[in-house]
């Protein structure tokens, strides 16, 4: 069976501090793995990682995956409240377009 | 505006009453899928299908279901909600060929 455990569970911080967030995976031949962010709604796209190694950016948020040892790592610099938010992970696998998500990592930055 | 829409955003009904959610996308994706969202244990995937006429159960499919007669729209169904299904619920599309899912806002569902 598909795993994907997301670490840790929740996280609280002050704006200004870099988090580290954190998405392992046992599952049988991994395709992609993709990074979402929910604040009070719906989950909006972040990231899709395929390659181990290149590192994916978009502002003070970066992604890299990990293929050999199973995981990827989301860091956020310089958090900022507007980054308090569910990170969500999702795993796509063998021959199928159905994902399998982790738990989440809830994020709350205080100012 | 590309967008998931589901209705309604807020429910709260009681045991047995047979209800509908609907869920439309404007973005001729021919993947749709349902989640509902409890604390502590992420989303997890009750129905999905991958075109019209298509459809295929996720890991919680127990108490739902659903149609596909038309490509835009993918109603969930509970014919005798009970309280366990009280939970966020979240409709999904995306490309067959893609792995980015656009998601609509949430339909939040209390069954007393």
């Amino acid at each position: 069976e598909d795993k994907v455990v997301q670490s840790p569970l929740s996280l609280v911080v002050h704006e200004g501090d870099t988090v580290t967030l954190n998405c392992s995976y046992e599952v049988t031949n991994f395709r992609s793995l993709l990074w979402y962010k929910q604040e009070k709604k719906a989950p909006t796209f972040l990231f899709m990682l395929t390659s181990s190694g290149i590192e994916k950016k978009s502002g003070r948020l970066s992604s890299i995956l990990d293929k050999k040892e199973l995981f990827s790592i989301l860091n956020i610099t310089a958090t900022q409240t507007g980054d308090s938010a569910i990170y969500l992970c999702a795993v796509y696998a063998g021959g199928s377009y159905i994902p399998t998500f982790g738990r989440g990592t809830s994020l709350i930055v205080h100012p | 505006e590309a967008q998931v829409t589901q209705n309604p955003r807020y429910l709260i009904t009681v045991t047995g009453k047979k209800l509908t959610v609907t869920c439309s996308q404007n973005m001729n994706h021919e993947y749709m899928s349902w989640y509902r969202q409890d604390p502590g244990l992420g989303l997890r995937q009750i129905y999905y299908s991958m075109n019209v006429e298509v459809t295929d159960k996720g890991d919680v499919p127990e108490g739902y279901k659903v149609s596909r007669k038309e490509k835009r729209n993918f109603p969930l169904i509970l014919e005798s909600p009970s309280p366990n299904q009280t939970s966020l619920y979240f409709c999904a599309s995306k490309f067959r060929g893609s792995y980015e899912q656009y998601f609509g806002p949430g339909t939040r569902l209390t069954v007393t």
